[in-house]
């Protein structure tokens, strides 16, 4: 399967705890960005890289989020001291043209 | 106001019927998209248009830059077609999209 993949798929965590997500995009695509959709609502932007140049991060990116994409292959989302607002489906998409590639998505839980 | 407006949110059919979904959007765009997301979050490209008409089997996007606005159609709908539908639009800056809600579609048999 050459498409996007994330893992994990599903995170249960307590409030507080660290969680790190990783995105694996189509290997010749330069472009990665990660997005947020909270339940009944349209994804919404987190952060974008340019190989592994962070490019643009979103106002809801606080200071707990961080993101990263070295080598400009895979990418990682950290977010620190989890809150129960976090929870939400995280979604990585790759693209080199104009169209995007989702991944799966990592639903995460915070308790 | 959101920059992207979907209606309905919700919209129930029987199959066989034509469905419209309908896209509004308050800024400018380079491209215009249509997602197709399924139970379990898996978010599938459907069309991406900046102008005019597209159709791909019994799919058809449409969009009309100067009034800020795109439908798609599914024609002879089928229970396979529920899902939620969303549109999506590219400001031009870095590609990245800015979402509507969604629109949940349930075709009944």
């Amino acid at each position: 399967d050459t498409g996007v993949s994330q893992n994990p798929r599903h995170k249960i965590t307590k409030r507080g705890q660290n969680v790190t997500f990783r995105c694996d995009p189509i290997s010749e695509h330069n472009r990665l960005y990660w997005y947020r959709q909270t339940l009944g609502q349209g994804p919404e932007f987190l952060t974008y890289f340019q190989n592994e140049a962070q490019l643009e991060k979103s106002r809801l990116l606080s200071d707990r989020f961080s993101a990263e994409r070295p080598k400009g292959s895979f990418s990682t989302l950290e977010i620190q001291r989890t809150e129960q607002g976090d929870s939400a489906m995280y979604l990585c998409a790759s693209g080199m043209g104009e169209t995007q590639y989702f991944g799966p998505g990592t639903r995460l839980l915070v308790l | 106001k959101n920059e992207v407006e979907q209606s309905p949110q919700n919209l129930t059919a029987q199959e066989g019927e034509f469905i419209t979904i309908n896209c509004s959007y308050s800024v400018g765009i380079s491209a215009l998209h249509w997602l197709q997301q399924h139970p379990g979050g898996g978010i599938v490209s459907l069309f991406m248009l900046s102008s005019g008409k597209k159709k791909h089997g019994r799919l058809i996007a449409t969009i009309n830059i100067q009034e800020k606005h795109s439908s798609l159609h599914i024609t002879a709908s089928h229970p396979r077609d529920s899902a939620v539908y969303i549109c999506a639009v590219d400001g031009g800056s870095n590609y990245k999209l800015t979402f509507g809600k969604g629109t949940l579609l349930t075709v009944n048999p």
